[in-house]
């Protein structure tokens, strides 16, 4: 395996089900984020981690908790979700430094119903 | 507000007509502005990293450059493959990346 990967591709989902996305990267980077994207809006940061530190959540809902068990690994923990979450859920991985791209997994498609 | 705007949104072009697409920055420390490509569907694919004003990178068909406001992602002589969403995105920080909203190519054989 190479870059960043994700499981599952796809997720369907009812409002009071609880599943997890998973992210592994494969770069050696320090720094992993999740990121939301949805129609027409940019990406949305929702939580970045640094040497298995959170060091921003950007006001995400308490119903969407990260955990980063080491600096390769990444899940994002769903629970009571609502149909307005459904949306692109995209995982990446940069390494720190002053300028540094951020790479992206290939994103898990979920859908809550 | 540290704010980037793409446009168009959307752009058809017939194989071969060659075109560039913008991205306009607002903010308050760019460390690099970088162009990424995405597939319906799909997470992000690195293209270009810019570093400072007046910087330019080529690849294939692409070709990104930058000033002190904006940055045009050019495509020269583009085949149907490279229909896809690109992004532009600013770093500001060490951990903190903004993002456009894309602009949507399409590219008729």
């Amino acid at each position: 395996e190479t870059g960043v990967t994700q499981t599952p591709r796809h997720l369907v989902m009812g409002m009071t089900n609880k599943k997890s996305l998973k992210c592994e990267q494969h770069l050696g980077h320090n720094a992993m984020y999740w990121y939301k994207q949805s129609a027409k809006k940019p990406l949305e940061l929702m939580f970045v981690y640094n040497f298995k530190e959170q060091t921003e959540n950007n006001s995400v809902p308490s119903r969407f908790s990260p955990e980063c068990p080491n600096s390769s690994h990444l899940f994002l923990h769903l629970h009571t979700l609502q149909p307005e979450d459904s949306a692109l859920y995209l995982c990446a991985s940069s390494q720190e430094g002053e300028v540094t791209e951020a790479f992206f997994g290939q994103g898990t498609r979920l859908t809550v119903v | 507000e540290d704010q980037v705007t793409q446009s168009p949104e959307a752009l058809r072009l017939q194989e071969g007509e060659s075109s560039s697409l913008n991205c306009s920055y607002t903010v308050s420390g760019l460390r690099g502005l970088f162009w990424y490509r995405q597939d319906p569907g799909k997470g992000p694919e690195f293209l270009f990293t810019l570093y400072s004003a007046g910087e330019e990178k080529e690849k294939e068909r692409l070709k990104a450059t930058l000033t002190k406001k904006e940055s045009f992602l050019h495509i020269t002589a583009p085949k149907p493959e490279d229909s896809a969403t690109y992004l532009c995105a600013v770093q500001t920080g060490t951990y903190k990346y903004i993002f456009g909203t894309g602009t949507r190519l399409k590219v008729l054989a």
